[in-house]
């Protein structure tokens, strides 16, 4: 069975300053796809970004980018000029190609200090 | 992105009631939607899996008698939790996938989650 693994529960950064979410996951399957969601106070699951485990470039959206390494089964976000907007609990997630299921990790509760 | 409904968005209830959840797909058709559970501070636990016009396949450890789940339709699946008591209050959320989104990009799309409280 897959599993996701978060070992950071919390993290801190200052505004305008990076900050990198740590997560690996365990599999046996060569395909498959990543996911990082964010859930803010209201509690409304967003997706931050998403990574095809074909696909060896590392995905990218806005202020948020991947470090995916396949083969030590990672997969980090980096928030770049984080904002207080980004305080939230984040969540990685795989799910299989074969079914639909998501499996989440344990998250980690981000704080942005002004 | 596609868009997931939850309703009612907080419900409270007696112990010993059912209380009945509501998903919908608003601008597509979900051939799929899951139930998660989520305790305060916790990760989202998979209750169950259900495709439309057939019956729902529980997650190991999830009482099937106690989480109904209906999918009668491919907008619109719904969970009871029957019998109610202070143990299952907690945070319930749908997601769905179906002709848009997960084909394309694997995504899922989630409601806005439902706070369960029983009294």
């Amino acid at each position: 069975a897959q599993t996701v693994t978060q070992s950071q529960p919390e993290m801190s950064v200052q505004e305008a300053e990076t900050v990198t979410l740590s997560c690996t996951y365990d599999t046996s399957e060569s395909d498959y796809y990543l996911f990082w969601y964010k859930q803010p106070p209201s509690r409304q699951m967003i997706l931050v970004i998403r990574q095809e485990a074909y696909k060896q470039q590392n995905a990218t959206e806005n202020r948020f980018s991947v470090n995916f390494q396949k083969a030590a089964k990672s997969f980090s976000l980096k928030i770049s000029d984080s904002q207080l907007g980004d305080a939230a609990m984040y969540f990685c997630a795989y799910r299989s190609v074969n079914t639909d299921k998501l499996i989440f990790g344990t998250g980690t509760r981000l704080q942005v200090f002004p | 992105g596609a868009v997931v409904s939850q309703h009612p968005s907080w419900v409270i209830c007696k112990s010993g009631t059912s209380v009945k959840i509501e998903c919908r797909s608003l601008d597509f058709q979900a051939t799929t939607m899951f139930w998660y559970r989520q305790f305060p501070k916790q990760s989202l636990m998979l209750m169950a899996t259900s495709n439309e016009g057939s019956k729902a396949t529980y997650e190991q450890g999830v009482e099937k008698d106690k989480f109904l789940i209906n999918h009668a339709s491919l907008t619109l699946s719904t969970l009871t939790v029957t019998s109610a008591h202070p143990e299952d209050s907690s945070f319930y959320i749908c997601s769905a996938s179906g002709d848009r989104g997960l084909a394309a990009t694997g995504e899922l799309f989630f409601g806005e989650g439902s706070r369960l409280t029983v009294l």
